[in-house]
């Protein structure tokens, strides 16, 4: 079926290296993709946001790229901190008639060595 | 700024008994979203509302059952819990249909 999915359960990196996290979808129909951030038992926190008519999107110390042509959307978080450790969701939005909930990706867990 | 908040945080009830999740929007969101999470899972949509009507129904139990009030908060009712019910409940609110979801801290529904 359908699905949102990420390429790398985990990723290690050291404190000021950047990191990438990587994430696939199989609707060629999306048309909204976020990110989430979340830490162990709270919510999944707002990060960043792109729609399908953009290919790369900044904010603070983080940058989103969507590539269309291979269904590919990846999340890139600039000098690393202990405190971006977390797990990282992508979801997608299927926009369009009635249908507005977030389907999720496996999460990637992202830790940050000092 | 406020965020979208859930009550309560924690909650442990027994086989079969009922169990009533509450959701308070962030002020002028008039969208919310209901999620299920699983240990180790991604969150699973449940059900939404727009304008205090069902918008959209997911992967929802029959015998799971919500409403939106003219406040705009949500109440999830759920009966008959099993043990597979225990896990986190979050609420999400959006201004508006199609626009970025911002999450509660949950409920952590625990059957025993």
């Amino acid at each position: 079926g359908e699905s949102v999915g990420l390429h790398l359960p985990t990723l290690s990196v050291q404190e000021g290296d950047n990191s990438i996290i990587n994430c696939a979808y199989s609707n060629s129909a999306s048309d909204y993709f976020i990110w989430y951030k979340q830490e162990s038992g709270k919510g999944p926190q707002f990060i960043i946001d792109i729609r399908s008519n953009m290919d790369k999107r900044q904010g603070q110390r983080v940058t989103v790229l969507l590539n269309k042509t291979v269904k590919h959307l990846s999340l890139q978080i600039a000098a690393t901190q202990p405190g971006d450790s977390a797990v990282y969701f992508c979801a997608e939005n299927r926009s369009g008639g009635s249908n507005y909930k977030l389907t999720f990706g496996k999460g990637t867990l992202l830790t940050v060595n000092p | 700024a406020a965020g979208v908040i859930q009550s309560p945080r924690h909650l442990i009830k027994e086989k079969r008994e009922t169990a009533t999740l509450k959701c308070y929007p962030i002020p002028r969101h008039d969208t919310v979203y209901w999620y299920q999470q699983g240990p180790g899972q991604d969150p699973q949509f449940l059900i939404s509302f727009y304008e205090k009507m069902q918008s959209d129904k997911g992967s929802i139990p029959d015998r799971f059952s919500a409403q939106q009030f003219s406040d705009y908060h949500s109440e999830l009712n759920m009966s008959s819990l099993e043990l597979g019910d225990s896990a986190l409940y979050f609420c999400a609110s959006s201004l508006l249909r199609g626009y970025e979801q911002y999450f509660g801290p949950g409920t952590r529904l625990t059957v025993t």
